[in-house]
């Protein structure tokens, strides 16, 4: 199993400013996931990041607002650029496990956006 | 696409009963269904996933391609089993790729 460490694990930040996740990862990983949870709504994948390279990101969402940065295999920042009151959710890192058939979850990132 | 749907938000047992929290999905090649558990105050965790067949905890899911199902269940419910349970999907064969969520289904076990 992997161990994740994510913070900060909440914030309450301003609109038009912005906040940069981290997510350390206890062994090597070639994939990095970052989700968003919004209230009462299921997880949602933003990207996904590999070392070396620029993430991929899913519809809906784009670099200039979730910019990610891959600097090594173990370590990932996600940052929500601009925020405002709707980006309010829960941010949660993910890394796939050894098999490459689960997901290992950091305890996730409660943004409060006032 | 790729769709997961739990249809319950809360399911509601007393301590002692019988537990199914129903999961469809829709994807038109092989999936790979799995369910995440969360506890409160910890963070997503696997419970189990379909192609292990295994009983995690009391808790079996049963992959019924003919009705796109992946139920999850336990014959006897208990308080330490309330948690939120989630319904998730893989695309492909042995490989994590990308991983769609339900919605999640909060469970309540009363004493």
């Amino acid at each position: 199993s992997a161990v994740i460490s994510q913070k900060p694990s909440r914030d309450i930040c301003q609109r038009g400013t912005s906040l940069t996740i981290q997510c350390q990862v206890d062994s090597q990983v070639t994939m990095m996931f970052w989700y968003r949870q919004q209230p009462g709504q299921s997880l949602t994948l933003i990207a996904t990041a590999n070392q070396g390279s620029e993430a991929t990101y899913e519809s809906g969402f784009v670099i200039d607002k979730f910019p990610i940065s891959r600097p090594n295999l173990t370590f990932s920042t996600l940052t929500v650029s601009n925020m405002s009151p709707e980006d309010s959710s829960i941010y949660l890192c993910s890394v796939e496990g050894r098999m490459n058939t689960e997901a290992f979850f950091g305890q996730g990132t409660r943004l409060t956006v006032v | 696409a790729q769709r997961v749907t739990q249809p319950e938000k809360l399911l509601s047992v007393f301590k002692g009963a019988p537990v199914e929290l129903k999961c469809n999905y829709s994807y038109s090649g092989s999936p790979e269904l799995f369910w995440y558990v969360q506890y409160s105050r910890q963070r997503l965790q696997l419970l189990l996933r379909h192609i292990s067949r295994e009983s995690i905890k009391g808790f079996t899911a049963d992959l019924n391609k003919g009705e796109t199902s992946f139920h999850l269940k336990k014959p006897f419910a208990q308080e330490e089993d309330s948690a939120m349970y989630y319904c998730a999907l893989s695309k492909g064969s042995g490989g994590y790729q990308k991983v769609t969520f339900g919605t999640g289904t909060k469970l309540q076990v009363i004493p």
